[in-house]
């Protein structure tokens, strides 16, 4: 069965810090995403990660990929409050037998104070 | 760019009563799915169809639980007699024939 832990679960910061998420999964798959979700609202998509070493960026996020490592990061560079949401990382089974779906971690909470 | 659209975006109904809850997925999409997110919790995989049926549930899905897509756009999940717990934002997604899950707005689902 695909597991995917992320970690931390909540995540406290100030503003102008860095800080990473992590997601591990248990099951070989080079297919990763990130969504973030604003209380109440739908999956917004930030990065689709479609290979090992795959490394993408926009604005103050950064994710990478290492399929070997079974691990993703999420990479927060110089906190702004607005980055203030739940970032959850998903991996793709789609590949896996028995997974045709994508599998979710628990989510970060992020909180950015000014 | 392609939206995967649901309706009700929130409804509200009495413990045993019956609903649909629908989705209309990309136009040129193959797979299907239904995931629930019970609030401040993690998004949990319902259901996937594939070539007009299931191609796997969770352990969630049980008999209360159906899905349908009867006219070729129209992707419905149905729970048959809802429970409290059954309270939760619904999100129906779509996928091609390769990568890229696109999710819709929602549906939360209140029972009382």
């Amino acid at each position: 069965e695909l597991k995917v832990e992320q970690n931390p679960l909540f995540l406290s910061m100030q503003e102008g810090k860095n800080y990473t998420i992590y997601c591990n999964y248990s099951t070989t798959s080079d297919r990763l995403y990130w969504y973030r979700q604003d209380p109440g609202k739908s999956l917004e998509s930030l990065f689709v990660l479609l290979s090992n070493g795959a490394v993408k960026q926009e604005g103050r996020l950064m994710a990478s990929l290492d399929t070997k490592a079974r691990l993703s990061t999420l990479h927060i560079t110089a906190a702004v409050h607005d980055l203030s949401a739940t970032y959850f990382c998903a991996v793709d089974g789609s590949l896996i037998q028995g997974a045709q779906k994508l599998v979710f971690g628990q989510g970060t909470r992020l909180t950015i104070n000014p | 760019e392609p939206e995967v659209t649901q309706t009700p975006s929130h409804q509200v109904t009495q413990m045993g009563q019956e609903v649909i809850l629908r989705c209309v997925p990309i136009s040129n999409h193959l797979y299907f799915y239904w995931y629930r997110q019970i609030l401040g919790q993690k998004v949990e995989f319902l259901v996937s169809f594939y070539n007009n049926e299931i191609s796997e549930k969770s352990e969630i899905f049980d008999d209360q639980f159906s899905v349908e897509r009867p006219d070729g756009s129209n992707f419905t999940l149905k729970i048959r007699s809802t429970k409290l717990e059954d309270s939760a934002m619904y999100f129906c997604a779509s996928r091609g024939r390769y990568y890229g899950y696109t999710f819709g707005s929602g549906t939360r689902l209140t029972v009382v």
